[in-house]
């Protein structure tokens, strides 16, 4: 079983519409989470880490739920500029453990 | 500030040929990394050094060599390159443990 599991999507919105997705994660002893955004063949960047009482930036909002062992983001007014890859990354100790990424794509 | 940087961005290799990747960040971050992306697999680390003349394993280092010499700079060697090292390398650096990541541009590794 992989350790960090993500539906692959492609999700496929319009532009103002709200989308969301989840994580699992496999190990228990987890101990941080981000979730971060790849554009098409560029480098992952921090989209934002994710705290055990949720928290949002804008119109991102993430949660964690340890105890079913998942994390989810929420993008509310979806914008054109928010088609991309999404990786959930939990770390352990040194490890970063990458989700192999949820595609949004926002349509006009 | 020009945060991590790889060269070279792409190159080909014919099977059993050898190479150097360079990851250079101005950060001064303590800690490095090298990850392969291929499709549908995520990014998975091949070694990282958490300082100075330190390395270790990640979860996929056959065939693979580093070295951190110098602080800034962290390289990964392909002694004999074979096809199922194609793929994009990602060098990251943070300044702590579980701290955030800073990628570099990747490099595009081809192998015939």
């Amino acid at each position: 079983r992989k350790e960090v599991e993500q539906d692959p999507g492609p999700f496929n919105v319009p532009e103002g519409a709200t989308v969301a997705f989840n994580c699992t994660y496999s190990n228990s002893a987890s101990q941080s989470f981000f979730w971060y955004r790849q554009d098409c063949r560029k480098e992952p960047k921090l989209l934002m880490s994710v705290y055990s009482s949720g928290n949002e930036d804008g119109r991102f909002t993430a949660q964690l739920n340890r105890a079913s062992q998942y994390i989810s983001l929420l993008i509310r007014d979806s914008k054109l500029s928010d088609s991309a890859t999404y990786l959930c990354v939990v770390t352990r100790g040194y490890k970063l453990s990458f989700g192999a990424g949820t595609t949004v794509t926002v349509r006009a | 500030n020009a945060g991590v940087t790889q060269t070279p961005k792409f190159r080909v290799l014919k099977t059993g040929q050898s190479m150097t990747l360079l990851c250079a960040q101005d950060m001064n971050h303590e800690y490095m990394y090298w990850y392969r992306q291929d499709p549908g697999m995520g990014l998975r680390l091949i070694h990282y050094s958490v300082g100075e003349g330190t390395t270790a394993k990640g979860e996929v280092p056959d065939g693979y060599n580093v070295s951190r010499l110098k602080k800034q700079n962290f390289l990964l060697g392909l002694e004999s390159a074979a096809p199922s090292q194609t793929s994009v390398y990602f060098c990251a650096s943070s300044p702590v443990q579980q701290e955030t990541q800073y990628f570099g541009p990747g490099t595009r590794l081809l192998v015939l």
